[in-house]
This record gives structure tokens, C-alpha cells and sequence, in this order.
């Protein structure tokens, strides 16, 4: 099974700066590395697949980068919307797909 | 747009089965997508549970395998989880969604809203 482990936990900032959250598989994925974005007591929602494609409806602000095992999303310009907690998902090998435990990025 | 929504029991008692199901709208569960299984216990993370194809065919999460099975009822569109042996730890929020094919794997495009399952006497 292979491990993603994202970084920080937290991350506070402030609206309108921009953030930058990490994601590592524990062996090479290629770019098989999905985003994903979910609100207090939502569905988790695609934002990026193929390590760097937006989903169809994600903003231009959001940009994902990487590929093996070391992957970034960016959040540029943070609008109030965007304060949530992203997860990082590998589709290289499975069963089962798995998630990172999350990075909430939070108002500064 | 699809659109998918959970339905089943709120509580489970101890060493019972949890059953869920998930009813597809606005497309076909027979189009080539798999429909998967997603949980997340308060307060946490995202673990896969499973999914299955239009045919059958199934995959399980190894750490959930020998309590889950995930079936499919073309005619209602619809696909059932199942989980027995419940226990507190099966506490969660347990969503089903749409997983898309990308390079040989599968991400998760579309989802349902979710429903809480808590495992209690």
C-alpha cells in the first residue's frame, strides 16, 4: 500500500496571499496524484487530477505541480472560499487507492 | 450533471451489518465509470473502501476485504455497501461517488453528500 503524507497539518493565511501545501507518496506515483477540496460538512470535491489537470469547474488560482513522489497544490490570491482542508490522493497502485491525512488551510 | 445519494440506517448495533445504498440520477451506472465507497470517521481522514463496475466486478480495500462486499442492481441503478461484523471503529461518515478513469487509475469526480453511520448498542 503506498503512504501519502502531506504537509503541514495546518497552514494559516491570510486572504489574498497565497499557500502552498505539500504531498509525498512513499514510492513513485508518476502523476497519478488527485486534489482534492472539502468544506465543514461537505462531500470532498476534485480539484486537480494528473498532478497538475483542473477538474472542470476548479478556479485558474488553484495549480498543482510534481510528479514521482514529491507534489504541491497552490492556492494564489486565497479567496474565503478556499479556506478548507485538501486531501491528496495516489491512483498508481491499488487496491486500494489511498488519501493523504489532510492539510487545512485556515484564515490567518 | 450525476448525481448520487446515500440512503440507509443512521445506527448500527455492535457485531451487525452496516448496509448502504447509493441511488445514481442523471446518468447511467451502466456507463463506464466505476462507483466506489468513501468513509471518514469524525474528525478524520478519508479511507477507500471499495468499488465495482456495471459487470460485478469488484475491488476491496485489503484492510476492509473480508467484511465488505459491494453489489450492483443495474435495473434500479444502484450499487449497495454491506459491512458486517460492525464495530464503534466503522463509525463514520460513509459517501459513495463516481471514480473516473485516468492513466490506468481512478480519481473520484463525483460524490454524494453523505451519510453518518454510527455503530452503537
Amino acid at each position: 500500500e503506498i503512504l501519502m503524507t502531506q504537509s503541514p497539518a495546518t497552514l494559516s493565511v491570510s486572504p489574498g496571499e497565497s499557500a502552498t501545501l505539500s504531498c509525498r507518496a512513499s514510492q513513485s506515483i508518476d502523476s497519478n496524484l488527485a486534489w482534492y477540496q472539502q468544506k465543514p460538512g461537505q462531500a470532498p470535491r476534485l480539484l486537480i487530477y494528473g498532478a497538475s489537470i483542473r477538474a472542470t469547474g476548479c478556479p485558474a488560482r488553484f495549480s498543482g505541480g510534481g510528479s514521482g513522489t514529491e507534489f504541491t497544490l497552490t492556492i494564489s490570491r486565497l479567496q474565503s472560499e478556499d479556506f478548507a482542508v485538501y486531501y491528496c490522493q495516489q491512483y498508481k497502485d491499488w487496491p486500494p487507492w489511498t488519501f493523504g491525512q489532510g492539510t487545512k488551510v485556515e484564515i490567518k | 450533471q450525476v448525481q448520487l445519494q446515500e440512503s440507509g440506517p443512521g445506527l448500527v448495533k455492535p457485531s451487525g451489518t452496516l448496509s448502504l445504498t447509493c441511488t445514481i440520477s442523471g446518468g447511467s451506472i451502466s456507463s463506464s465509470y466505476w462507483w466506489g465507497w468513501v468513509r471518514q470517521p469524525p474528525g478524520k481522514g478519508l479511507e477507500w473502501i471499495g468499488e465495482i463496475y456495471h459487470s460485478g466486478s469488484t475491488n476491496y480495500n485489503p484492510s476492509l476485504e473480508s467484511r465488505v462486499t459491494i453489489s450492483v442492481d443495474i435495473s434500479k441503478n444502484q450499487f449497495s455497501l454491506n459491512l458486517s461484523s460492525a464495530t464503534a471503529a466503522d463509525t463514520a461518515v460513509y459517501y459513495c461517488a463516481r471514480e473516473a478513469e485516468d492513466y490506468g487509475g481512478r480519481t473520484l469526480d463525483s460524490w454524494g453528500r453523505g451519510t453518518l453511520v454510527t455503530v452503537s448498542s
